[in-house]
């Protein structure tokens, strides 16, 4: 079946600028997760959607970082202003409830890079 | 908080070689600890898993057991082959409610030669 699907797959944009990052979790997925990955580390936390409504967002660096889930499915990971050192790998993971829900799914990542 | 420390890299074996990679976590609530894999130009993929003390997870010849007295989880594998060429990354969970937030080690670049 279709994985986590993540878009776009390199995004490259100029310091200052607004991008936004969409993930597509697997169907029936109802907890959602973002972490950013920088070169040479483990991903860390970002942001946790259990349905429409961000359940934990204390991994969020600042308030240029906002996300959503509007319809409990898709979500886009916004960035406003970017800055070079946001330039990492985005990804997105998504687990189900019942038996297995601490097994995190992940997508291929999003490869931001600020010039 | 929650943390985890793995074996700095880069590793790197001959074909056949005995594996051992390790883990440490600190000791809050009760995890789930896991071992995901990325190969090159891949994403990140779940390896094994263990969610309670004592137990062990296994897959494609890799096994890790939850050592609650230790606060460890070490990847170990027999045999690695050319193909187990990777980085490795040992995560936890939070521990709290239905939010299964992972906290990851910095990871473990796996190199073997054949």
């Amino acid at each position: 079946g279709a994985g986590v699907s993540q878009t776009p797959s390199n995004k490259v944009t100029e310091k200052g600028k607004y991008v936004e990052l969409r993930c597509d979790p697997i169907s029936g997925h109802t907890a959602l997760y973002w972490y950013r990955q920088s070169l040479g580390q483990g991903p860390e936390f970002l942001i946790y959607f259990q349905g429409t409504g961000a359940a934990d967002d204390s991994g969020l660096p600042n308030d240029r970082f906002f996300a959503v889930r509007p319809e409990g499915s898709v979500s886009t990971l916004k960035i406003q202003r970017t800055e070079r050192g946001d330039s990492a790998v985005y990804l997105c993971a998504s687990s189900s409830l019942g038996q297995n829900q601490e097994t995190q799914y992940f997508g291929p990542g999003t490869r931001l890079l600020v010039l | 908080g929650n943390s985890v420390t793995q074996m700095e890299g880069p590793v790197t074996l001959s074909e056949e070689a005995f594996l051992t990679i390790n883990c440490t976590y600190t000791a809050t609530g009760y995890p789930s600890l896991f071992w995901y894999v990325q190969y090159p130009g891949e994403g990140l993929q779940l390896l094994l898993k263990a969610t309670k003390a004592d137990d062990k997870g296994s897959n494609k010849g890799f096994e890790a057991t939850y050592r609650k007295e230790t606060t460890s989880f070490h990847l170990e594998k027999g045999s690695v082959q050319v193909s187990d060429s990777a980085v490795y990354f040992c995560a936890r969970t939070h521990s709290g409610g239905s939010n299964y937030k992972l906290t990851f080690g910095k990871g473990t670049l796996l190199t073997v030669n054949p």
